[in-house]
């Protein structure tokens, strides 16, 4: 049992490049989040979506995009990627609106 | 005011003694509590779920919720360096599509 499968672990990018985050979750859940961790800003949310086909902002989607075509993924794009962009990206699922997250691993990118 | 509040830390203490982690909140509408604990360069995992005013024993851990103080604390017993993580409190409403985090404190269990 896999769970929250994110792609890649590291990254570095030139300013301007662009980018897809990957994320993967093999329960069935319904609910996903991504969310980027900054050291001593806690989580973050960033887009999240409650099943295929519907998405929504968080709190900072400015520079991001996602899209959520099947219930197993949901890509994370950045666009014109800019240094305020380095952090710690983290994909989450969950089964219903009443249970907790499980994380999928992160992946750590750098915009220089 | 941040809907919830909690000491970054770092806090260290010696191994075998009880550590004592605490979140507070805003809205008295939350009505659910977790604790995540996060190792160096990993996913937060969810380590304990409450949804009811008292306490909730799992092993060494305890979450205890105060909901008319909107105070919530975990213990932990007879500390490992293992235990040496990052732990997040997160809040919600039942029904509610996202769950609010705190920053987390850094504890260091020191042997």
């Amino acid at each position: 049992n896999a769970g929250v499968t994110q792609t890649p672990k590291f990254r570095i990018l030139k300013i301007g490049q662009s980018m897809t985050l990957q994320c993967t979750q093999d329960m069935n859940h319904n609910y996903m989040y991504w969310y980027r961790q900054d050291p001593g800003m806690g989580l973050k949310l960033i887009y999240y979506s409650v099943g295929a086909g519907i998405t929504d902002k968080g709190e900072v989607p400015n520079g991001y995009n996602v899209s959520r075509s099947t219930t197993e993924d949901f890509p994370l794009r950045l666009e014109l990627a800019a240094p305020s962009q380095t952090s710690v990206y983290f994909c989450a699922s969950r089964r219903d609106r009443d249970y907790g997250y499980t994380f999928g691993s992160g992946t750590r990118l750098t915009v220089v | 005011q941040k809907e919830v509040e909690q000491d970054p830390g770092p806090l260290s203490v010696p191994e075998g003694a009880i550590v004592s982690l605490n979140c507070t909140y805003s809205n008295s509408a939350f009505q659910y509590f977790m604790w995540y604990r996060q190792y160096s360069r990993k996913g937060p995992e969810l380590l304990m779920y409450t949804y009811s005013s008292g306490n909730k024993e799992d092993g060494r851990f305890t979450a205890q919720v105060d909901k008319s103080s909107k105070y919530i604390s975990l213990f932990i017993r007879d500390s490992q360096p293992s235990d040496s993580a990052t732990y997040l409190c997160s809040i919600s409403n039942f029904g509610n599509e996202k769950l609010t985090f705190g920053t987390g404190t850094r504890l260091t269990i020191i042997p």
